[in-house]
C-alpha cells in the first residue's frame, strides 16, 4: 500500500498570513500515461465530513476560494492556504488515488490561529 | 442538489452484524462510483471499500477483506456496507461518499459502535 505522511502535524498561523502543508507519497502517484497526480486535498472542520478542495494534485474544486492551491508532483506535494481566514481553522487531509486500492490518506494536519 | 444520506449505525457486540446503508439524490446514481470511507473516534480517514457503476467491481481494504460486503441497488439509488464479524477497531464514523478516487460529496456518516 502507498503510505502518504504530511507534515507538520500541527501547525500555527496569524490571520492573513500564508499556510503550507506537505504530503508526501512512498511511491509516485503520477500516472505515466496521462500525466496526472492522483492526489486530493480535504478539508475537515469539527463533527462535519470532509470536503474535497484539491484533486489531480492542483485543480480547485468548484466554489472552493483561490487563497487555496495545491502543488507539487511525483512524490511531493503541498497545499498552500495564501492568507489565512479564521474559518480555515480545520484538519487537513491528502489522499491518493493511484492504481489499485486502498485509496489512503495522510494522518491529517491540524491548522489553528497563532 | 446532490444528497448522500448514511444510516444503520449502532452499538453491536464483537463478532455481531450491522449493514450501513446510504440514499443518493440529486445526481444520476447509476453513473457514478461510490465509496464507503471511515474515522475511528478521534483519528484520521481510511479508505474501507468502492463499488462501480453496475456492482461488478468491487475491492476493499485488507482489514475488512472476507468480513464486509458492498453492494448497491440503482433502482432504489442506495449503497449498502454490510458488516460482519464486527471488531472493536471496526469502532468509527463511517462516510458514504460519492466517487472512485477523489470524493466529491460526503455523507455526514454514521456511528458503529463495537462493544460488549
Amino acid at each position: 500500500d502507498i503510505v502518504m505522511t504530511q507534515s507538520p502535524d500541527s501547525l500555527a498561523v496569524s490571520l492573513g498570513e500564508r499556510a503550507t502543508i506537505n504530503c508526501k507519497s512512498s511511491q509516485s502517484v503520477l500516472n505515466s500515461s496521462d500525466t496526472k497526480n492522483y492526489l486530493a486535498w480535504y478539508q475537515q472542520k469539527p463533527g462535519q465530513p470532509p470536503k474535497l478542495l484539491i484533486y489531480w494534485a492542483s485543480t480547485r474544486e468548484s466554489g472552493v476560494p483561490d487563497r487555496f492551491s495545491g502543488s507539487g508532483s511525483g512524490t511531493d506535494f503541498t497545499l498552500t492556504i495564501s492568507s489565512l481566514q479564521a474559518e480555515d481553522v480545520a484538519v487537513y487531509y491528502c489522499q491518493q488515488y493511484c492504481d489499485t486500492p486502498p485509496y489512503t490518506f495522510g494522518q491529517g494536519t491540524k491548522l489553528e490561529i497563532k | 442538489e446532490v444528497q448522500v444520506v448514511d444510516s444503520g449505525g449502532g452499538l453491536v457486540q464483537p463478532g455481531g452484524s450491522l449493514r450501513l446503508s446510504c440514499a443518493a439524490s440529486g445526481f444520476t446514481y447509476s453513473s457514478y462510483w461510490m465509496t464507503w470511507v471511515r474515522q475511528a473516534p478521534g483519528k484520521g480517514l481510511e479508505w474501507v471499500a468502492y463499488i462501480n457503476q453496475d456492482g461488478n467491481e468491487k475491492d476493499y481494504v485488507d482489514s475488512v477483506k472476507g468480513r464486509f460486503t458492498i453492494s448497491r441497488d440503482n433502482a432504489k439509488n442506495s449503497l449498502y456496507l454490510q458488516m460482519n464479524s464486527l471488531r472493536a477497531e471496526d469502532t468509527a464514523v463511517y462516510y458514504c461518499a460519492r466517487g472512485w478516487g477523489h470524493i466529491d460529496y460526503w455523507g455526514q456518516g454514521t456511528l458503529v459502535t463495537v462493544s460488549s
